[in-house]
């Protein structure tokens, strides 16, 4: 099975632009989950979806927004970009609930 | 889920020794514990899992044991190898009032002496 794909893999833009990443989930994943890792503050809870709806969100601003398709590819989009969005943005399939999460190599987003 | 992240704690092993990777969790209501291994540039890596209601669990070459008296998790790699330089998390995931809360230690970095 190939795994979780992000795209694009690296990306550069300005203060106040806006951006959207995507994630291929694992085949017959239906649950999608997004991450935030810097080096300051580690791996942070974005939000969660399933079968197209969010199920968790973690405690980010309202800038920060995703959404899921039903084929379970899920996008998220930062708007107003601040320097410090720059981060690795990791996106994790699992199958289901409570199942193992498995990660995609990230979209490295630095913001200038 | 909320991760405490600052300095990474950094051990050194000698190739092919044994190597123990801790990690305190902070939820006793927490019920499933996942190992992920980081290279650099790239995501997590799943390497094992345990269930709470384990004790103890084996891979190949990686042996998780899981405390819950005072909410230990470690990871044991046997015969430690150069390509098992990277930085290593544990991640606790509880119920949350019916959603799933993940919640990431900070990792530590572990480098092999050829």
């Amino acid at each position: 099975k190939a795994g979780v794909t992000q795209t694009p893999r690296y990306l550069i833009k300005t203060r106040g632009q806006q951006v959207t990443l995507s994630c291929s989930p694992i085949s017959g994943h239906r649950s999608v989950s997004w991450y935030q890792q810097t080096p300051g503050q580690g791996l942070q809870f974005l939000f969660e979806y399933f079968s197209e709806t969010q199920r968790n969100k973690g405690n980010f601003p309202g800038r920060f927004s995703g959404r899921q398709f039903s084929n379970s590819r899920s996008e998220m989009n930062v708007s107003t970009l601040e320097l410090g969005d720059s981060a690795l943005y990791l996106c994790a399939s699992s199958a289901s609930y409570q199942e193992t999460q498995y990660f995609g190599p990230g979209t490295r987003l630095l913001v200038l | 889920g909320e991760s405490v992240g600052l300095h990474l704690p950094t051990l050194s092993v000698q190739e092919g020794d044994n190597s123990i990777i801790n990690c305190a969790y902070s939820n006793s209501a927490s019920d499933y514990f996942i190992w992920y291994k980081q290279e650099s540039g790239k995501g997590p890596q799943f390497i094992i899992d345990i269930r709470s209601n384990m004790d103890k669990r084996q891979g190949q070459r990686v042996t998780v044991l899981l405390n819950k008296t005072v909410k230990h998790l470690s990871l044991q790699i046997a015969a430690t190898q150069p390509g098992d330089s990277a930085v290593y998390f544990c991640a606790e995931l509880r119920d949350s009032g019916g959603y799933q809360k993940v919640t990431f230690g900070i990792g530590t970095k572990l480098q092999v002496i050829p």
